[in-house]
């Protein structure tokens, strides 16, 4: 079956500018999560959401930084007025719910570039 | 200091080697345990799971949970050309979905 799809793949920006990133998660997946991978720092947790819960924002770096989740499924995470420190990869992840086994399935990750 | 410690390599070794990979942790309170392996230009995938101290085989892996001295170690046998990507260990506490990650470490296994 289809896995996590992430778009755009590549994005290039100058700074000052808005993006938005977009997140498909698996078909039935009721958790979502956003991470950011950027060079030598591993992956860094932003954002998760679960179901119609409130969403678990404690790893959002600045206020530039949202993201909204509509009818459960797709997610877009938006960077407002991008800086260069915003460059790396997002990654974004489902998992069929919350759980001490819950396995996170990761997409292939949009690669952003601010110049 | 990172909550979660680990060499970043890169690390080179020759096919049929036995691969050791580490990480330590600050946290005491992780509960779950996790090894990713990443190749170029993908998302993580999941190889290992645990949540208790001792071993967990699976195949040529087997992970290694020592919550005393709160270190983890991933070994791979009879390593492959395959095997060659970057290993992410990943830790959660309890009750808590957001996964704590390592730097990663780039392994290529020589032909």
């Amino acid at each position: 079956g289809a896995g996590v799809s992430q778009s755009p793949s590549n994005k290039v920006t100058e700074k000052g500018k808005d993006v938005e990133l977009r997140c498909d998660p698996i078909s039935g997946h009721t958790a979502l999560y956003w991470y950011r991978q950027s060079l030598g720092q591993g992956l860094e947790f932003l954002i998760y959401f679960q179901g119609n819960s409130a969403p678990d924002k404690s790893g959002l770096p600045s206020d530039r930084f949202s993201a909204e989740r509509t009818g459960g499924s797709v997610s877009t995470l938006t960077i407002q007025r991008t800086q260069q420190e915003d460059s790396a990869v997002y990654l974004c992840a489902s998992s069929l719910a919350s759980g001490s086994t819950n396995e996170q399935f990761f997409g292939p990750g949009t690669r952003l570039t601010v110049l | 200091q990172k909550e979660v410690e680990q060499d970043p390599g890169p690390l080179s070794v020759p096919e049929g080697a036995i691969v050791s990979l580490n990480c330590t942790y600050s946290n005491s309170a992780f509960q779950y345990f996790m090894w990713y392996r990443q190749y170029s230009r993908k998302g993580p995938e999941l190889l290992m799971y645990t949540y208790s101290s001792g071993n967990k085989e699976d195949g040529r892996f087997t992970a290694q949970v020592d919550k005393s001295s709160k270190y983890i170690s991933l070994f791979i046998r009879d390593s492959q050309p395959s095997d060659s990507a970057t290993y992410l260990c990943a830790m959660r506490l309890f009750g808590n979905e957001k996964l704590t990650f390592g730097t990663g470490t780039r392994l290529t296994i020589i032909p």
